[in-house]
C-alpha cells in the first residue's frame, strides 16, 4: 500500500522535553510538509522540504527542527524552546512543484 | 484579514440535502484550488482539485471556482452521514508557488 505513516498517533511528554515526530512515505514523493493543526484552526506550514538535505522554514518555524537525509523520511523535533506544542501534527507529501499534497494520519502530542 | 475565510460552522443538515460549502480568498494570484475533508482525529484526505476557474464534478461532488469574485465552493448531492467531516479548502499559485493557504474548515453535521 502506497502512502504516508506517521508515528506515534499519540504522545504524551512533559514540559522541557524534546519530543521527535516521524514521518515516512512510499510514494517516491520529492516534497514533504509538517503542518500543526490546533482546534478550529486550518493547517499552519512548520517546515517544508522540496528535496532530500534541504528544507526551509514555513510560518511556525520557531522551537521546532527538521532534517531530509532520506528521500522518504522527514521527522520533526519539537523542542523545549516551543511555548505551546500541545497540538495535532500533520505530515504531508508531493510530487516536486506539484500542487496535491497528501497528508498522513497525524500524531497527537500533548505536553504537560 | 485572513488571506482564506472558510465559515467555521457547525452546519448540520439533514441526510439527501444538498450541501453547500463555500471560501473567499483575497489573492487573485491563486490559481489551483483544493478542496479537503478531514474526519475527527485524522489527516485531511484531498477530495476534489481543480485549476482556474470553472466547474468539475465526481459524483455526488462538484467543485465550483469564480475567480473574479474570489469565491470557491463545494456541492455535496444527496448528502449522507458519512459525509459528516470537517471540510478545508486551500489554494496556492502566484507568489506562494505550490504551497497550500488552508481555510480554517467548516464542520459539518449530516443528520439520518
Amino acid at each position: 500500500d502506497g502512502g504516508i505513516t506517521q508515528s506515534p498517533k499519540y504522545l504524551f511528554r512533559k514540559e522541557g522535553q524534546n519530543v521527535t515526530l516521524s514521518c515516512e512515505q512510499n510514494l517516491n514523493h520529492d516534497a514533504m510538509y509538517w503542518y500543526r493543526q490546533d482546534p478550529g484552526q486550518g493547517l499552519r506550514l512548520i517546515y517544508y522540504s522540496q528535496i532530500v538535505n534541504d528544507f526551509q522554514k514555513g510560518d511556525i518555524a520557531e522551537g521546532y527542527s527538521v532534517s531530509r537525509e532520506k528521500k522518504e523520511s522527514f521527522p520533526l523535533t519539537v523542542t523545549s524552546a516551543q511555548k505551546n506544542p500541545t497540538a495535532f501534527y500533520l505530515c504531508a507529501s508531493s510530487l516536486a512543484g506539484g500542487e496535491e499534497q497528501y497528508f498522513g494520519p497525524g500524531t497527537r502530542l500533548t505536553v504537560t | 484579514q485572513k488571506e482564506v475565510e472558510q465559515d467555521p460552522g457547525p452546519l448540520s443538515v439533514p441526510e439527501g440535502a444538498i450541501v453547500s460549502l463555500n471560501c473567499t480568498y483575497s489573492n487573485s494570484a491563486f490559481q489551483y484550488f483544493m478542496w479537503y475533508r478531514q474526519y475527527s482525529r485524522k489527516g485531511p484526505e484531498l477530495l476534489m482539485y481543480t485549476y482556474s476557474s470553472g466547474n468539475k464534478e465526481d459524483g455526488r461532488f462538484t467543485a465550483q471556482v469564480d475567480k473574479s469574485s474570489k469565491y470557491i465552493s463545494l456541492f455535496i448531492r444527496d448528502s449522507q452521514p458519512s459525509d459528516s467531516a470537517t471540510y478545508l479548502c486551500a489554494m496556492s499559485g502566484g507568489n506562494a508557488g505550490n504551497m497550500l493557504t488552508f481555510g480554517g474548515g467548516t464542520r459539518l453535521m449530516v443528520k439520518p
